[in-house]
């Protein structure tokens, strides 16, 4: 089983308003990847937990709020978010942070900003 | 310099045809190696991994990794239009982060 399970699967929220997505895997995995995508270009990484701790945040502005309650769950939380964040925000997890690991994408978040 | 490199096609290939995908990257010291597809408006889903020099082949895919040339490619053979897609080649690099580096993206058409 490799399966990453994101939800909710399409989001549209305001300007001022506060949501959250939630991203799970019962694979043992204990790296989680938090990616955003936008049409036509690669994934491109936002934040990286290994062990629940956070590792890497790739200079995201602070309205996107990274959580990793256990090591199953990873959320993301959405304050202020402006139209041009409206993007695929796809979560991942890997066996660990190390070289030569795998990820396992989930099936993303649509979310759009209006 | 991109870190990774893709050219962003569309390649088309006839149907029962071989298509070939390329990758480079910067990064001399990366160590695995990833080839994802993705369909339009779907997560991109893993295919094959690769972490050492040679060829590696799962079914209808070949990965092979050529680290002094600094190029990965995939292969799939008998391309059905299922195959079309975009693949998406990604690199784990070294200095200690092991971050996944995507490139742009192939976009593969298999013609009926």
């Amino acid at each position: 089983d490799t399966e990453v399970t994101q939800t909710p699967k399409h989001l549209v929220m305001g300007m001022t308003n506060k949501k959250s997505l939630k991203c799970e895997q019962h694979m043992g995995h204990r790296a989680m990847y938090w990616y955003k995508q936008k049409a036509k270009k690669p994934p491109e990484l936002m934040f990286v937990y290994s062990y629940e701790k956070l590792s890497i945040n790739e200079s995201v502005p602070s309205r996107f709020s990274p959580e990793c309650p256990n090591s199953s769950l990873l959320n993301l939380h959405l304050h202020a978010l402006q139209p041009e964040d409206s993007a695929l925000y796809l979560c991942a997890s890997s066996n660990r942070q190390g070289a030569n690991t795998e990820a396992f994408f989930g099936q993303g978040t649509r979310l759009t900003v209006v | 310099q991109k870190e990774v490199e893709q050219n962003s096609g569309p390649l088309s290939v006839p149907e029962g045809a071989i298509a070939s995908l390329n990758c480079t990257y910067s990064d001399r010291g990366s160590q695995s190696f990833f080839w994802y597809r993705q369909y339009s408006g779907k997560s991109p889903e893993l295919i094959m991994f690769i972490y050492s020099n040679g060829d590696k082949e799962d079914g209808r895919f070949t990965a092979q990794l050529n680290k002094a040339s600094q190029y990965v490619s995939l292969l799939i053979r008998d391309s059905q239009p299922s195959d079309s897609a975009t693949y998406l080649c990604a690199v784990k690099g070294t200095s200690g982060t092991y971050k996944y580096i995507f490139g742009t993206g192939t976009r593969l058409k298999v013609l009926a």
